[in-house]
C-alpha cells in the first residue's frame, strides 16, 4: 500500500522562529490534508490541499502532487502552534492514509 | 454548524467485555469514518460508511464492527476486548468520497 513518511520526526524551535515539515509519499494520491492534533487529542484541520499552495495567516502550504510532496511552513512560531501535526492522503478507496506525525515543541 | 461529536469522551473496560461508542457528523455529511490511534500504531483506519453502507474496510479483526443509521450517526463496537484494544478512536465524517474530512474529538477507550 501506500507509504507516508514526515520529517523531521520531532522539531524544536525558539519563539518567532520559521519551521519546514514535509510529507512524502509513495503513490498518486486522490488529495491531501494537514492535521495538527491538540494535547486532547482532537485533529483540527490545517489544509485540505490536492496541489498548489495555500495560506491562512502564519501557517502554508504546498502539494506538488507531481512530485509525491507537500509541505507544511509556520512562520513566526507560537506557543501554542506545539503538537503534533500529521500529514494524510486520501486513496481511492476514499480513506486517509496518516504518517506517523511531527512533534513540534516551540519554547518561550 | 455542529462539529463532530463522539461520546463518550472516555471510558474504562475489562477484558472480555464489549464497548460501543458513538458518532455524530456534521449535518449533511453522509460519510462516517472510523481511525484507532495508538503509539506504537500510529492512526489507522478502521472502516467508513456511507449512507448506512460500510464502503470500505481496513485491516482489523472482526471484534471490530460498526454500523450507520439513517440520520448518519454512526456506531462502532469493539467485542471481547483486549489490552491491546487501548487507545484514542477517532471518527471523522465528510461530504462524500475525496471530500474534506472533520474529526470528533476522539474517544478515549482503555482496557484493563
Amino acid at each position: 500500500g501506500i507509504q507516508v513518511e514526515q520529517s523531521p520526526p520531532d522539531l524544536i524551535l525558539q519563539e518567532g522562529a520559521n519551521s519546514t515539515l514535509r510529507c512524502n509519499f509513495s503513490d498518486s494520491v486522490n488529495n491531501l490534508q494537514w492535521f495538527h492534533q491538540n494535547p486532547w487529542g482532537q485533529l483540527i484541520n490545517l489544509f485540505y490541499i490536492p496541489s498548489g499552495t495555500k495560506q491562512n495567516g502564519r501557517l502554508s502550504a504546498t502539494t506538488v502532487a507531481t512530485e509525491r510532496y507537500s509541505l507544511l511552513y509556520i512562520s513566526s512560531s507560537q506557543t501554542t502552534d506545539s503538537g503534533v501535526y500529521f500529514c494524510a492522503v486520501v486513496v481511492s478507496q476514499g480513506n486517509l492514509i496518516f504518517g506517523k506525525g511531527t512533534k513540534l515543541s516551540v519554547k518561550p | 454548524k455542529a462539529g463532530v461529536t463522539q461520546t463518550p469522551r472516555y471510558l474504562i473496560k475489562t477484558r472480555g467485555q464489549q464497548v460501543t461508542l458513538s458518532c455524530s457528523p456534521i449535518s449533511g455529511h453522509r460519510s462516517v469514518s472510523w481511525y484507532q490511534q495508538t503509539p506504537g500504531q500510529g492512526l489507522q483506519f478502521l472502516f467508513e460508511y456511507f449512507s448506512e453502507t460500510q464502503r470500505n474496510k481496513g485491516n482489523f479483526p472482526g471484534r471490530f464492527s460498526g454500523r450507520q443509521f439513517s440520520n448518519s450517526r454512526s456506531e462502532m463496537n469493539v467485542s471481547t476486548l483486549e489490552l491491546g484494544d487501548s487507545a484514542l478512536y477517532l471518527c471523522a465524517s465528510s461530504e462524500g468520497t475525496n471530500t474534506e474530512a472533520f474529526f470528533g474529538q476522539g474517544t478515549r477507550l482503555t482496557v484493563v
